[in-house]
């Protein structure tokens, strides 16, 4: 159980391009998502908070209107890099908190973004 | 504000030998804490998770982990590696004050098996 299903697993596009990346729950709601950033031999940077039905809270540093993040229901969460540059190639990992108390997060298999 | 230290960022470890992966945390409220792994290329799986109660906690993989709250230390171990063992494992923090619990990552280990 507690499956998180992360689509594209790999996207390589030139630069200027807008990138989508879903994050499906498939056997499970998750009224909050998270999104992060892995960069290479380094940990997992949470970018951004996404919370059904509301607006994302974004951490220090991360563009809103780079990284846009819609959870229009239950079980989806899309992360959409737009105009992405060169600099914004890295791993991104989402993960589903089931609902209810003291659920760990569960994570997607990651999205290897690689701008041209 | 919490964190979370892993000292060791490799550790080769000879294949049917046992491992010890460190972990400490700081944090000024209570905590749940967590152990990932990460293949390459993959998203992270849950091995196991301290919430509250026995201090021993077993999870997956025949591995299991200690919570020691005057050391604060939460050490992952194995009495026995196999070479599928071989990936990234990250300790995990969050607050239990309720919210959305946020996690805090440790920067990994990479466990090397030897056969």
């Amino acid at each position: 159980g507690a499956v998180v299903s992360q689509h594209p697993s790999r996207v390589i596009c030139k630069s200027g391009t807008s990138v989508k990346i879903e994050c499906r729950s498939l056997d499970f709601q998750a009224t909050t998502m998270f999104w992060y950033r892995q960069f290479p031999k380094q940990s997992l940077m949470l970018m951004a908070t996404s919370n059904e039905g509301s607006k994302a809270t974004y951490e220090q540093g991360v563009e809103k209107d780079k990284f846009l993040i819609n959870h229009a229901s239950l079980t989806l969460s899309t992360l959409t890099v737009t105009s992405a540059h060169p600099e914004d190639s890295s791993f991104y990992i989402c993960s589903a908190r089931p609902t209810g108390p003291n659920q760990p997060q569960h994570f997607g298999d990651g999205t290897r973004l690689s701008i041209l | 504000a919490q964190s979370v230290t892993q000292l060791d960022s490799q550790v080769p470890v000879f294949e049917e030998a046992p491992v010890e992966l460190r972990c400490n945390y700081s944090s000024s409220v209570s905590v749940y804490l967590f152990w990932y792994v990460q293949y390459p290329n993959q998203g992270l799986q849950l091995l196991l998770k301290y919430l509250s109660g026995s201090t021993l906690v077993k999870g997956i993989n025949g591995f299991e982990a200690e919570f020691n709250k005057s050391q604060t230390s939460f050490h992952l171990r194995k009495p026995s590696v196999h070479i599928s063992d071989t990936a990234e494992y990250f300790c995990a923090v969050s607050d239990n004050s309720g919210g959305y619990q946020k996690v805090t990552f440790g920067t990994g280990t990479k466990l090397q098996v030897i056969p």
